[in-house]
């Protein structure tokens, strides 16, 4: 099936740093998402990407719809420690076979030291 | 605003024993409805997921079952359980942008 590669699989960073992440596929998605999840609870939507090229922020977050729409990023500035979780991206083909379905990268574990 | 409800949270059971999970949402109608399981905090594996009541399509072969007995109702199922059946069992839906995914906050389930 088919896979999001997704990177880096864990980062460890100092309070106030920025953060990037990013996923890559070799199909094309017409809907990139990203999510976070703490520990023991499910995954929460942080930001949806729709359209080509779309750059959109949410406070702190900012993730981008690559232009080849093969891949996206998502970027936390200033970071502080309740950023500490799980990211997710998931991107989304239209028609056929993958109705509804979404397909997950592995996650990128973020911890943050104070 | 809508949202999604799962029990239980956590889950003790022997090897063997039947297993229930429910999930149920509010203040939407006709979502599409999904079941994921994560084993150690990483990867989503997407089990089941319906379109309507009555409409399960199974995503891989396994031990586990799902239905879908009212429109905002889903439930996950097995007659006997077994040790690689333990994890995290999520719940979504998702509605009009039929991409865009929200979970419920998870069942934990521990097979003994």
């Amino acid at each position: 099936g088919q896979q999001l590669n997704q990177s880096p699989q864990s980062m460890f960073i100092q309070e106030g740093e920025d953060v990037s992440m990013n996923c890559t596929s070799s199909s094309i998605f017409n809907t990139w998402l990203w999510y976070k999840q703490d520990p023991g609870e499910g995954p929460v939507l942080l930001i949806a990407l729709y359209k080509a090229g779309e750059l959109t922020s949410n406070g702190r977050l900012t993730a981008q719809f690559g232009i080849t729409r093969k891949d996206s990023f998502l970027n936390i500035s200033a970071s502080i420690p309740s950023d500490v979780g799980i990211y997710f991206c998931a991107g989304y083909q239209s028609g056929g076979t993958s109705y509804g379905k979404l397909t997950f990268g592995q996650g990128t574990i973020l911890t943050v030291h104070p | 605003s809508q949202t999604i409800h799962q029990w239980p949270a956590t889950l003790v059971q022997p090897v063997g024993s039947p297993l229930s999970l429910e999930c149920t949402v509010e203040g939407t109608s006709n979502p599409n409805l999904y079941w994921y399981r994560q084993a150690a905090g990483r990867g989503l594996q997407l089990l089941f997921y319906s379109v309507g009541i009555g409409q399960i399509s199974s995503e891989v072969p396994q031990n586990l079952s799902a239905s879908r007995p009212q429109d905002r109702q889903f439930i996950l199922s097995s007659k006997k359980l077994l040790l690689s059946d333990s994890g995290f069992y999520l719940c979504a839906w998702s509605g009009g942008y039929q991409e865009t995914q929200y979970f419920g906050p998870g069942t934990r389930l521990l097979v003994l």
